[in-house]
Order: C-alpha cells, then structure tokens, then sequence
C-alpha cells in the first residue's frame, strides 16, 4: 500500500545551519507530495505541497522537489531559525484516477534549533 | 477568520466511561477528518466526511468509535466505553476541496484513568 517514510529524529542542529529532512515515499499512480509542520501545542499546519514531478514547493524559506526517478520529497532550508522548532510531517495524497483528500502521514521528525 | 474549532481542548476521564469530542469546520468546507495522534503510532486517519457522508472508515479502531456529521458545522468523535489505550490527542481538519491541503484544529487531548 501507500506508504512514506522520513528520517528518525530529533534532529538538534544550530541556528543558521543548513537543514535536510529526507522524505521516501511508495505509491502507485501519481500522489499529491506534502510538508506540514506541528508547533508545541499545536495543530498541523501546512507548509508546502508538490503536486506533480518536478515541481518544487517553497514557503517561509523551507523548499521540496517533486523526485519521481527516486521516489523523494526531501525538506532544506539554508538557514534555519529556532522559531523553526517544530515536528515536521511528509505526506502525500494518493491519486486513484482522481485527487483524493485521504493524507498518509510519516511518523514525523522533531527539528530542535539551538542559539 | 475562524479556523477549526474542536473542543474540550483536554478531557481526563475514567476507563468505561463515554467520551464525545466536538468539532466545528471551516465554513464552507466540504470535508471533515478526524485524526488521532499517539507516539506509538503516529497520526492515523479515523474517518472523513464529505457533504456531510462518511465516506472512508476504515481506520476506525473498533465498534467503540463512531463519528457523525449531523450538518455541515458540525461533528463528533464518540467513544463507548473509553480504554486506556485510547488515550491520544485527537484532531479534527477541515479541507475546501481534494487538494490534500487540510486546515487542523488545536486538538483534543484525552486521557483515560
């Protein structure tokens, strides 16, 4: 079945390093890619999305490509800030002859920025 | 504007006891997720509304669990009789369309004794 997987966390790094999150995913068809992004005590928000190969999703600094060849969905960012302390979530949305809502999440990876 | 409004925010409870989680959408959106997050499992899907219609429940743990959607400003996540292992914060999303772009609410956190 549809799957994603992303890289264990946390992930502790210093403020103004380069950031990579790795995202893999299985699915047949041609799914929808997703980044959201969980601050403490909060709901999931979304924070870029890729909607066919090739595409690249931006927004607020963080940036994905759409890799069909090999199966990825990787989160960078140049410079990270630690308001971008958060749990970040890769998931696509499967395409079943038509756009489907039903999100399949990755079990999500705890991002820590230190001063 | 108003996002996803779920309530109670946090809910403790005791084992065999009903609990009913509230959930009020965007307006104007179509759909409506309920979704449970736990650190063994991670974010599950329960089931989604659209219009209104359930129309995907297969994540729905067991017969304990039921959810309705009596109108489109509304909905419910029940669960008779509550069990320890369904503690786990509980989120509702709403999405205008199937573009995959969901708007969550804060979240219900349960805990049950």
């Amino acid at each position: 079945g549809d799957s994603v997987t992303q890289m264990e966390g946390p992930v502790t790094l210093s403020e103004e390093a380069f950031l990579t999150i790795n995202c893999t995913y299985t699915a047949t068809g041609y799914p929808s890619l997703f980044w959201y992004v969980q601050y403490p005590g909060e709901g999931l928000q979304l924070l870029l999305k890729a909607t066919k190969a090739d595409d690249k999703g931006s927004n607020k600094g963080f940036e994905a490509t759409y890799r069909k060849e090999t199966t990825s969905f990787h989160l960078e960012k140049g410079s990270v800030q630690v308001s971008d302390s958060a749990v970040y979530f890769c998931a696509l949305s499967p395409y079943y002859g038509g756009a489907t809502n039903k999100l399949i999440f990755g079990t999500g990876t705890l991002l820590a920025v230190q001063p | 504007d108003a996002g996803v409004i779920q309530s109670p925010r946090h809910e403790v409870t005791e084992m065999g006891q009903e609990v009913t989680l509230r959930c009020k959408p965007i307006s104007g959106h179509d759909y409506l997720f309920w979704y449970r997050q736990t650190m063994m499992r991670g974010l599950e899907l329960l089931i989604y509304f659209n219009n209104n219609v359930p129309i995907d429940d297969s994540g729905m743990p067991e017969d304990r669990f039921s959810a309705k959607m009596p109108n489109a400003s509304f909905s419910t996540l029940k669960i008779q009789p509550s069990e320890p292992r369904d503690s786990a914060v509980y989120f509702c999303a709403s999405s205008p369309r199937a573009t995959g772009e969901l708007f969550f609410g804060e979240g219900s956190r349960l805990t049950v004794l």
